[in-house]
């Protein structure tokens, strides 16, 4: 599976739209974008995954670049409750280590009054 | 409930002594899998079950740890003769297949501390 790689740690302002962007530059063709986050003493939540198209679900929308080498996860209105760390991670279904999620240091999002 | 439920939400017990979690998933879910947190750090993979094929065993750290799973049910992780280093947050997740695009959903684990 493609590494991703991530910034560290992001701020936003509470109501403003929250760009995080991921890089996976080596992802294959048949590699799924999936996007998950952690807030503190809870288990990892699903956000959001995509191929080629961009996507949009009530919580956020993914944008895919057309050369696939780099997504941008879109918080659009950022609350407090979305304080979180976010994981981008690429996977292969169809294969037997789709079951092995394995999560990288993420973005910490801070989200500010 | 809609979502993954595990049980207890928190286990303290003796060093030594043997520890069931158990874990409910989505209903229609036919795959379950169960991971390891440590403070601090990321996931760490230990079973997966898809339906009624053999699991994937390969992530379980020693013999100490087992899981089973009925049918496309509850499943239950245990560890025997627990030690201090088996102190973490113990995740489960499932989803509508193993192998396939769908996403993992996971409950709020089990946080289990060894004293």
């Amino acid at each position: 599976d493609a590494k991703t790689t991530q910034p560290p740690s992001m701020d936003c302002a509470e109501g403003r739209a929250a760009n995080l962007p991921c890089n996976h530059s080596t992802i294959s063709g048949n590699e799924y974008v999936y996007w998950y986050r952690q807030i503190h003493s809870q288990g990892p939540q699903y956000i959001i995954h995509g191929l080629k198209n961009n996507e949009t679900n009530e919580m956020a929308s993914l944008i895919i670049t057309e050369d696939r080498k780099s997504s941008t996860l879109i918080l659009p209105h950022a609350t407090l409750r979305d304080t979180a760390v976010y994981y981008c991670i690429v996977r292969r279904p169809l294969t037997d280590s789709w079951g092995k999620l394995q999560f990288g240091a993420g973005t910490q999002v801070v989200v500010t009054p | 409930g809609a979502g993954v439920s595990q049980s207890p939400s928190n286990k303290v017990t003796e060093k030594g002594k043997d520890v069931e979690l158990r874990c409910d998933p989505i209903s229609g879910h036919t795959a379950l899998y169960w991971y390891r947190q440590r403070l601090g750090q990321g996931l760490e993979f230990l079973i997966y079950f898809q339906g009624n094929s053999a699991p994937d065993k390969s992530g379980l750290p020693s013999d100490r740890f087992s899981a089973e799973r009925t049918g496309e049910s509850v499943s239950t992780l245990t560890i025997q003769r627990t030690q201090q280093e088996d102190s973490a947050v113990y995740l489960c997740a499932s989803s509508l297949r193993a192998i396939s695009n769908q996403p993992q959903h996971f409950g709020d684990g089990t946080r289990l501390s060894i004293l």
